[in-house]
């Protein structure tokens, strides 16, 4: 079974730096998985962040950047803002599926 | 502007067949440039994704719910539905559905419907 492991909770300052990551039970995480970023606040659907690892949709802050870092996908958050606070999921493709992962709880404090 | 609106049962038995439908609006199911289906979310919990095709045909379900997973497209009413046979308490969850666009390049998602499965 393919699991996607993001870190459950992180806390950062205002204007902090951040790097949340997104590892694969199946290795290396390359841009051949795509890895995706979605944000999502209490009570709303998810909102897209990034795709095919490092690309930014119109709406995405620029403070928001992706990587790949050591084998795992990695979200940055730079300069980060109170707004910031909120789950974070990535989600990798697998040929014929995709997959995401537990998610990650940023708390700005 | 694409609006995607999900409806159906908010209850459903154990054992029975969950079946939704999404609406679309503001676009055409017919496109081939863009996947249409849905993923969930448990109370509580994190994301899952359940599958998505193409108007071409092309499906990619979540190989753990593929034997008992259906999605398909009706270009005549501008929708596509969801339907999970033989549930579980486990299938409790919001259930979002969504238009992709290649490798998640677009992605917009419906409202979300909350789906509770007991008897």
């Amino acid at each position: 079974q393919t699991v996607v492991t993001q870190e459950p909770s992180l806390t950062v300052s205002p204007g902090g730096t951040v790097t949340l990551t997104c590892a694969s039970n199946t290795g290396a995480v390359t841009s051949a998985y795509y890895p995706a970023w979605f944000q999502q606040k209490p009570g709303q659907a998810p909102r897209a962040l990034i795709y095919s690892t490092s690309n930014k949709h119109s709406w995405t802050p620029a403070r928001f950047s992706g990587s790949l870092l050591g084998g795992k996908a990695a979200l940055t958050l730079s300069d980060v803002q109170p707004e910031d606070e909120s789950d974070y999921y990535c989600v990798l493709y697998y040929g014929a599926t995709w997959v995401f992962g537990g998610g990650t709880k940023l708390t700005v404090l | 502007q694409l609006q995607l609106q999900e409806s159906g049962p908010g209850l459903v038995k154990p054992s029975e067949t969950l079946s939704l439908t999404c609406s679309v609006s503001g676009g055409s199911i017919s496109s081939h440039t863009y996947y249409w289906g849905w993923i969930r979310q448990p109370p509580g919990k994190g994301l899952e994704y359940i599958g998505f095709v193409s108007y071409s045909g092309g499906t990619y379900y979540s190989p753990s719910l593929k034997s008992r997973l259906t999605i398909s497209v009706d270009s005549s009413k501008n929708q596509f539905t969801l339907s999970l046979i033989s549930v579980t308490a486990t299938d409790t969850a919001l259930y979002y559905c969504g238009r992709l666009g290649s490798y998640l390049s677009e992605v917009d998602w419906g409202q979300g419907t909350l789906v509770t499965v007991s008897s």
